[in-house]
């Protein structure tokens, strides 16, 4: 069945560095890829996402880059603040439906 | 109030009790979704609605029941649940089916006991 991978699970960086995190997925008629960021105790929030006909899309510190033939597709963050702490989910999708990402949670040390 | 609202926050049922959640949205989207998030798993995709008709049972138990009313409100009927039903149930909407982004509401936290 249709499914995503993500990594990695658990993610731990210093205050001004990246971060990044991978996802693969095996739909390979899948168009649309969102990234969802979920603090704790809150709702998942699109923070970015990307169509198949963009292999790249940045808006200010974070960024999105997708590879159809690997079918993978990598979120970016740089210089990486401790409110970026949280969860991060990516999913793929095509006509309405997303599949998920298992998650990755990122911490940010001061 | 705007976006994605859903009742109640937290929920807890016994096994034999029959509940229901309660989804919302005020942003004139036309599908709705039912997502299940457990502790260390993916986010599930469980119903999907469009126009008000289901499109999507993604082999979910019969225990869960889904209802959609109108493109604005979307149920979802609990009974005779397991404790391994324990999990953040989420609701979203996008617009049409294209693949758009979802806004999800906040969840209701359920506990069986």
């Amino acid at each position: 069945g249709e499914n995503v991978e993500q990594h990695p699970s658990t993610l731990s960086v210093q205050e001004g560095d990246s971060a990044v995190i991978k996802c693969t997925y095996s739909d390979s008629a899948s168009n649309y890829f969102p990234w969802y960021k979920q603090e704790l105790g809150k709702r998942p929030q699109l923070i970015i996402d990307i169509r198949s006909n963009v292999g790249e899309k940045k808006d200010q510190r974070i960024a999105v880059t997708l590879n159809k033939t690997a079918k993978h597709f990598s979120l970016h963050i740089t210089e990486t603040q401790p409110e970026d702490s949280a969860v991060y989910f990516c999913a793929a999708g095509n006509t309405g439906k997303l599949i998920f990402g298992q998650g990755t949670t990122l911490q940010v040390k001061p | 109030e705007t976006g994605v609202t859903q009742t109640p926050r937290h929920l807890v049922m016994g096994m034999t009790n029959k509940k229901s959640l309660k989804c919302e949205q005020h942003l004139g989207h036309n599908a709705m979704y039912w997502y299940k998030q457990s502790a260390k798993k993916p986010l599930e995709l469980m119903f999907v609605y469009s126009l008000e008709e289901r499109v999507e049972n993604n082999s979910v138990p019969s225990r869960f029941s889904p209802e959609c009313p109108n493109s604005s409100h979307l149920f979802l009927h609990l009974h005779t649940l397991q404790p391994e039903d324990s999990a953040l149930y989420l609701c979203a909407s996008s617009q049409d089916r294209a693949p758009n982004g979802y806004t999800f509401g906040s969840g209701t936290r359920l506990t069986v006991v």
